[in-house]
């Protein structure tokens, strides 16, 4: 089945640790997102790539990084810069920009412990 | 810049109830529209869509109408059911907007369907 693969589920990270959230789609979609959602509230963009080497800062990037090497995967580095980064993380695909909706994964909770 | 709002919520209505949740929108150009649905601790689900002025979107009883005239594309459903508790999000996608094809999203509506 085609789709969006986020993993892991849930994950937790001491204070000042660096980690990376999986993102992979069989969709053979040209663009990807990450987004972030805190309780109650809607999704802020972090980082989208149109085509594979290329990516664009969303409205929250600082303390994030991101990689496009491959068309399929899009891994998110959540920092220590990062000084909340509790939060649910949801990635998404599109099968290009424009009047196309967008596919998401089933998220990563982050919990900083 | 393009924006979307919502009404706030929580909704909550009793199981078979009528449902319509608000949503405005502005944009530069000529968007397409969507709705979204989130079940607790999941991701997010396309529920429906339209391109293009009059279209309605349907999809699991839930409709909605792109009224490009008053710029709005409010949720509706004739009888909802517990099963239909979650967050609903508005967004939209302008080819000609600043947003650089974007999807701008709404802040998200919760439902919720007493029995």
């Amino acid at each position: 089945d085609g789709g969006i693969t986020q993993s892991p589920k849930y994950l937790f990270r001491k204070e000042g640790q660096n980690v990376t959230l999986s993102c992979e789609q069989n969709l053979n979609h040209d663009a990807m997102y990450w987004y972030r959602q805190d309780p109650g509230q809607g999704l802020r963009l972090i980082y989208y790539s149109q085509i594979v080497n290329d990516f664009q800062k969303g409205d929250i990037a600082e303390g994030y990084s991101v990689s496009r090497e491959k068309k399929e995967s899009f891994p998110l580095t959540v920092t220590s810069a990062q000084k909340n980064p509790t939060a649910f993380y949801l990635c998404a695909s599109s099968i290009r920009k424009g009047r196309t909706e967008a596919f998401f994964g089933q998220g990563t909770r982050l919990t900083v412990v | 810049g393009d924006s979307v709002t919502q009404m706030e919520g929580p909704v909550t209505l009793s199981e078979e109830a009528f449902l319509t949740i608000n949503c405005t929108y502005t944009a530069t150009g000529y968007p397409s529209l969507f709705w979204y649905v989130q079940y607790p601790g999941e991701g997010l689900q396309l529920l429906l869509k339209a391109t293009k002025a009059d279209d309605k979107g349907s999809n699991k009883g839930f409709e909605a109408t792109y009224r490009k005239e008053t710029t709005s594309f409010h949720l509706e459903k004739g009888s909802v059911q517990v099963s239909d508790s979650a967050v609903y999000f508005c967004a939209l996608s302008d080819p000609e907007g600043d947003s650089n094809y974007q999807l701008i999203w709404g802040a998200g509506t919760k439902l919720i369907i007493k029995p």
